[in-house]
């Protein structure tokens, strides 16, 4: 079974600029959750969709925002970058949120730079 | 805010020796409590995870045991061997409904020594 995709792997943006990351669940999965990472604030969670619907999210700004679709696939979009911004963006598929055990799987994630 | 605090930061341990990694947490209404594994350039990955009406949880050389009246759970790493020279990360998972969130320990950097 293939695992979580995220593309691209890697990233270069300079400040001001918008970017888009997408993520590919696993096959059958249907909540995608992302998460920011970095050395000073370790993984931090942005948001989770389900069913085309997003059904949490983290303490972040409104210039990061995502989208899932039909199929499942998500992406997140940051608008206005920071330099700040600078990150691992992951992505974790599982097959549903909530009612139990939730198991999320991992990508391998976006590396971000904003320069 | 909901918090997840890990320790220790970093961590060296000899072949064959145990690793201990430490976690503790405020919010009561955890539903559920794994432990990732991750290597540079790599995602996490789920190495074992535990529900809080269970003490104890095995598989292979990694054991969790969860002190629910204490807040506080830990992983074992019994007969440590390079190949576990990673990042290791607590995490608590907050399920209501159809929401669920993770909130994950600050990591602990893991080195076996031969």
């Amino acid at each position: 079974k293939a695992g979580v995709t995220q593309t691209p792997r890697y990233l270069i943006k300079t400040r001001g600029q918008q970017v888009t990351l997408s993520c590919s669940p696993i096959s059958g999965h249907r909540s995608v959750s992302w998460y920011q990472q970095t050395p000073g604030q370790g993984l931090q969670f942005l948001f989770e969709y389900f069913s085309e619907t997003q059904r949490n999210k983290g303490n972040f700004p409104g210039r990061f925002s995502g989208r899932q679709f039909s199929n499942s696939r998500s992406e997140m979009n940051v608008s206005t970058l920071e330099l700040g911004d600078s990150a691992l963006y992951l992505c974790a598929s599982s097959f549903r949120p909530g009612g139990g055990y939730n198991e999320q799987f991992f990508g391998p994630g976006t590396r971000l730079t904003v320069l | 805010q909901q918090q997840v605090k890990q320790s220790p930061q970093s961590l060296i341990v000899q072949k064959g020796g145990i690793s201990i990694i430490n976690c503790a947490y405020e919010n009561t209404a955890f539903d559920y409590f794994p432990w990732y594994q991750q290597f540079p350039g790599k995602g996490p990955a789920l190495l074992i995870a535990i529900r809080p009406d269970v003490s104890e949880k095995k598989e292979g050389r990694f054991t969790i045991s969860f002190n629910k009246s204490a807040k506080q759970f830990s992983l074992h790493i019994m007969d440590s061997q390079p190949g576990d020279s990673a990042t290791y990360f607590c995490a608590a998972v907050d399920i209501t409904g159809t929401a669920s969130k993770l909130t994950f320990g600050t990591g602990t950097r893991l080195q076996v020594t031969l």
